[in-house]
C-alpha cells in the first residue's frame, strides 16, 4: 500500500542551526510533492512545491531536495527561529491527481 | 484577495441536529476541497469540486454532503453525525485541480458533536 513516512514525530533543533525534516515514501510516483507548514488549530499554509524531474528547491530560508531514486524528499530551514516552530507536513501527488499527506513533523526551535 | 474563508470557526451539534459549513475564496481557483483532519492526523480528503462537478471519497459516510453553488463557494451539510466526527473540517482550493499548484487552505471549522 501506499505510505508516507516523515522522519519523526517531534524534533527540536537549537535556534540558528538548520533544521533538516525528511519525507520518505513507498509503493508512490508521485509528479509533485510539496511542503506545508501547520500551526495549531490552523489550516495547513503552502510552502514549496518540487517537481520529480526536480532535484532541488529554495525560497528565503527554505530548501527542499527531491530524490526519486531514493524516494525522499529532504525539507531545511537555515539560521531558524522560534517562530518557525510548527508541524510541518509533506504532501505527494501523483499524475492521477490523488495527493496524499504525511503525518507531520512538529518542529520545535528553542531559544 | 488571497484568503480562503470557512464559517463558522466553531461549532458544536447534537447527533440529531442538521448543520452547514460555508467555505468562500476569490482567488479565481477552479478546484474546491474538504478535508476532514482529526488530532495529530494529516488532512484526509473528502470531496473535491473541479470546474463544479463534484468527485468523492468513497469512504465519506453520506451523512456529510456537499454542495457548491458556484466556483467560489462550497457548503458542507451535516446531518446525523456521529462523536467520531468530531474534527477540524478543511476547505481549500488550488488553481486547478491537475498540475503544479499548491492549495491553499481556510483556518477550518473544529466541529465537536455531542
Amino acid at each position: 500500500s501506499q505510505k508516507i513516512e516523515q522522519n519523526s514525530e517531534a524534533l527540536n533543533i537549537q535556534e540558528g542551526k538548520t533544521a533538516t525534516l525528511t519525507c520518505n515514501y513507498t509503493n508512490y510516483s508521485p509528479a509533485y510533492l510539496q511542503w506545508y507548514r501547520q500551526d495549531p488549530g490552523r489550516g495547513p499554509v503552502f510552502l514549496l512545491l518540487i517537481r520529480e524531474n526536480e532535484k532541488e528547491k529554495r525560497k528565503e530560508r527554505l530548501k527542499v531536495t527531491f530524490d526519486t531514486t531514493l524516494k525522499q524528499s529532504l525539507f531545511h530551514i537555515t539560521a531558524s527561529q522560534p517562530a518557525d516552530s510548527a508541524t510541518y507536513l509533506c504532501a505527494l501527488m501523483n499524475r492521477d491527481d490523488k495527493i496524499i499527506f504525511g503525518k507531520g513533523t512538529r518542529l520545535h526551535i528553542l531559544p | 484577495d488571497t484568503e480562503v474563508t470557512q464559517t463558522p470557526k466553531h461549532l458544536v451539534m447534537g447527533m440529531t441536529n442538521k448543520k452547514s459549513l460555508k467555505c468562500e475564496q476569490h482567488m479565481g481557483h477552479r478546484a474546491m476541497y474538504w478535508y476532514k483532519q482529526k488530532a495529530k492526523k494529516p488532512p484526509e480528503l473528502m470531496f473535491v469540486y473541479s470546474y463544479e462537478k463534484l468527485s468523492i471519497n468513497e469512504s465519506v459516510p453520506s451523512r456529510f454532503s456537499p454542495e457548491c453553488p458556484n466556483s467560489s463557494l462550497l457548503n458542507l451539510h451535516l446531518h446525523a453525525l456521529q462523536p467520531e466526527d468530531s474534527a477540524l473540517y478543511l476547505c481549500a482550493s488550488s488553481q486547478d485541480r491537475w498540475g503544479p499548484y499548491g492549495y491553499t487552505f481556510g483556518s477550518g471549522t473544529r466541529l465537536t458533536v455531542v
